[in-house]
């Protein structure tokens, strides 16, 4: 499997907190995206960032992705409780690949 | 931007019977559409790789002839899941790339999925 783990498994936080997830994976990637769930949806698309890549920010998002760990992180600055999902890292070996997803992470922000 | 539709998004039928699952790219024509399968609480499984105008990739420990995909069309791709039993009630998702948006790194699109229940 060219997916590795995702932690936590589960997080909780209180609202306007950040949260932080981190994934990891096994094989050389070309891409790593990040999407977010909300239950019983389909996925929507947060940030890609590509393996000569460090960092990226979108809103109140910031990913980094580090390849000499194969390891990737989300993080959410001042988390509302619309945040609350579940968030799964992707990565593709090439830039036209399929994309193979993370065992994720479930968001809970309480209000 | 870019909108994959996914139809129906939810259906209930008896064992043995088979269902047809459709993902529509709406403004945008996809060569390639991706079907996954997703239990509670668990993350995507790639099923197979949808091409239009050929067969599909199927991945490991998928059965493709229990799920037969059909790509006639640049904008369509079904899923039928045949003589279905209840160990396929899942959840299943389809998305695509749509490539006017430049060359590859490619977010994909999401059908908002189908929640399968047979009993």
């Amino acid at each position: 499997s060219q997916q590795g783990e995702e932690d936590p498994q589960a997080l909780s936080i209180q609202e306007g907190e950040n949260a932080t997830m981190n994934c990891s994976y096994k094989t050389s990637i070309n891409n790593l995206q990040w999407y977010r769930q909300n239950s019983g949806r389909g996925l929507v698309h947060l940030i890609l960032i590509r393996s000569n890549e460090r960092e990226k920010h979108s809103g109140r998002l910031r990913v980094t992705l580090d390849t000499s760990k194969k390891s990737s992180s989300l993080l959410i600055t001042a988390s509302r409780a619309a945040d609350t999902a579940s968030y799964f890292c992707a990565t593709s070996k090439t830039s036209y690949d399929k994309v193979i997803f993370g065992p994720g992470t479930s968001l809970s922000v309480i209000p | 931007g870019a909108v994959v539709s996914q139809h129906p998004s939810w259906v209930i039928c008896k064992s043995g019977t088979s269902v047809k699952i459709e993902c529509r790219s709406l403004d945008f024509q996809a060569t390639t559409m991706f079907w996954y399968r997703q239990f509670p609480k668990q993350s995507l499984m790639l099923m197979a790789t949808s091409n239009e105008g050929s067969k599909a990739t199927y991945e490991q420990g998928v059965e493709k002839d229990k799920f037969l995909i059909n790509h006639a069309s640049l904008t369509l791709s079904t899923l039928t899941v045949t003589s279905a039993h209840p160990e396929d009630s899942s959840f299943y998702i389809c998305s695509a790339r749509d490539p006017s948006q430049g060359g590859g790194n490619q977010p994909q699109h999401f059908g908002d999925g189908t929640r399968l229940s047979i009993l």
